[in-house]
């Protein structure tokens, strides 16, 4: 199993919104409403941020919004701030009971 | 509020067994509705799932390492465990474990432990 594709880098400036891609198959992403999302701040533990495609756990702002198209899911951070300069993960169930992650996003707000 | 602690030793020996334990608390590892996770990163590098296992002991493993691979449960002491034989270099990362929910929860990982950085190293 391949790990779910994401861009390495995105970049935005305080106040705009921006979209990190994450795409799979008809066998992870395609298939199921299982997908994740993680913000991991250096040296941190990673965050919940987005479960189940569109879901916010309580306490994530609602900056934070997810969604799915085919086999590809997608973050959508509004109102960039300087704080949610970060790496961000999605990860989706698969269709062999196992988890796959993305390689990651570094998010640069500039 | 759960909170999940990783322990085991932090440096390994190439071909040896890595073990860690993932100790629970604040809520029920026999929970009928979460899985309990571990996940790893190497440094500099992205996250990988490693396994999930379920409190009647069911479990589920990354392809790619299953062969070296064992997780258990023990619900008298609300924690699970990993271990991983014959270790490499590759295997040098922070090790984290995390609670998963199933369908009807939501099955993001909403809790981790802090995370344990193991090395292995002659």
């Amino acid at each position: 199993q391949s790990a779910l594709t994401q861009p390495a880098s995105v970049s935005g400036s305080p106040g705009q919104s921006i979209t990190i891609s994450c795409t799979g198959t008809s066998s992870d992403i395609g298939g199921y409403n299982f997908v994740s999302w993680y913000q991991q701040h250096p040296g941190k533990t990673p965050k919940l941020i987005i479960y189940d495609v569109n879901n916010r756990p309580s306490g994530v702002s609602n900056r934070f919004s997810g969604s799915k198209s085919g086999n590809t899911a997608s973050l959508t951070i509004s109102g960039l701030q300087a704080e949610d300069e970060a790496d961000y993960y999605c990860t989706s169930y698969t269709s062999y009971s196992t988890v796959l992650f993305g390689g990651g996003t570094k998010l640069a707000v500039l | 509020q759960v909170q999940l602690q990783e322990s085991g030793p932090g440096l390994v020996k190439p071909s040896e067994t890595l073990s860690l334990t993932c100790s629970v608390s604040g809520g029920s590892i026999s929970s009928s509705v979460h899985y309990w996770s571990w996940i790893r990163q190497p440094p500099g590098k992205g996250l990988e799932w490693i396994a999930n296992i379920y409190y009647d002991g069911s479990s589920y493993y990354n392809p790619s390492l299953k062969s070296r691979l064992t997780v258990s449960v023990d619900t008298s002491k609300n924690q699970f465990f990993l271990k991983v034989t014959s270790v490499t270099a590759a295997d040098t990362a922070v090790y984290y474990c995390a609670r998963r929910g199933i369908a009807s929860t939501g099955t993001g990982f909403d809790y981790w432990g802090q995370g344990i950085l193991v090395t292995v190293s002659s």
